[in-house]
């Protein structure tokens, strides 16, 4: 079975450009997850989508990031125009079920390999 | 504020060593705590998952702990081979949406682990 996929490894642009990133999530994953790592700092939530529906997006840092997930299956992360800022470690995961427990039920999370965006 | 903690923040140990991480955590109402590898280059993958009412799991050589009335959890490797050359992370789930992303998951910055041969 093919894990979490994304696109591009890398990534290198120039602040004021625009980079979209992809992931495709394990198949039949409703659930979909985006994340980031700056350097130096932990891995924080971007947000989350079940099937083709934003379940939450508190995450996102601004509005110059657009999260898209057509048809429910893969799920681009498009930033626009992209600042020094944002450079960092976008992880993908997804899993078949919502991560909340109840009960004992503990749902397991798949990561992909992550982009590794430099904007310069 | 959901916080964790973890320790130390690089280690090195000889193959065939054990060893011990730390994570040490502030977050409430607690749902479950978890540990992840994450190699070079690659995505966290999930060691362990542990749950309010548990308070050892192993994975092979990984054995987690968890002491919820301390708010602590241990990762401990036992005879260290060179792949085991990578960063632990430790992530604790909030049980409802009271902190952390959507997913209430909280990160720990990670433990940097190195075995040298």
């Amino acid at each position: 079975e093919a894990g979490v996929t994304q696109f591009p490894s890398h990534s290198v642009i120039e602040k004021g450009q625009t980079v979209t990133l992809r992931c495709d999530p394990i198949s039949g994953h409703d659930n979909l997850y985006w994340y980031r790592r700056v350097m130096g700092k932990e891995i924080k939530f971007l947000l989350h989508f079940v099937k083709e529906s934003k379940q939450d997006e508190s995450g996102m840092p601004n509005n110059r990031f657009l999260a898209e997930r057509t048809g429910g299956t893969y799920s681009t992360l498009k930033v626009q125009p992209a600042e020094l800022e944002d450079s960092g470690v976008y992880f993908c995961a997804s899993s078949a079920l919502p991560l909340r427990v109840t009960g004992d039920r503990q749902e397991t999370q798949y990561f992909g390999p992550g982009t590794r965006l430099l904007v310069l | 504020k959901n916080q964790v903690e973890q320790s130390p923040q690089s280690l090195i140990i000889l193959e065939g060593k054990n060893c011990t991480l730390q994570c040490n955590y502030t977050v409430s109402p607690f749902s479950n705590l978890r540990w992840y590898k994450q190699d070079t280059g690659r995505g966290p993958v999930s060691l362990t998952i542990m749950t309010f009412s548990e308070n050892t799991k192993s994975n092979g050589r990984y054995t987690a702990t968890l002491d919820a009335d301390t708010k602590q959890s241990s990762l401990h490797i036992t005879a260290s081979q060179l792949s085991d050359s990578a960063s632990y992370i430790c992530v604790v789930s909030a049980l409802l949406r009271s902190g952390g992303g959507a997913d209430g998951l909280t990160f720990g910055k990670g433990t940097h682990l190195i075995i040298q041969p």
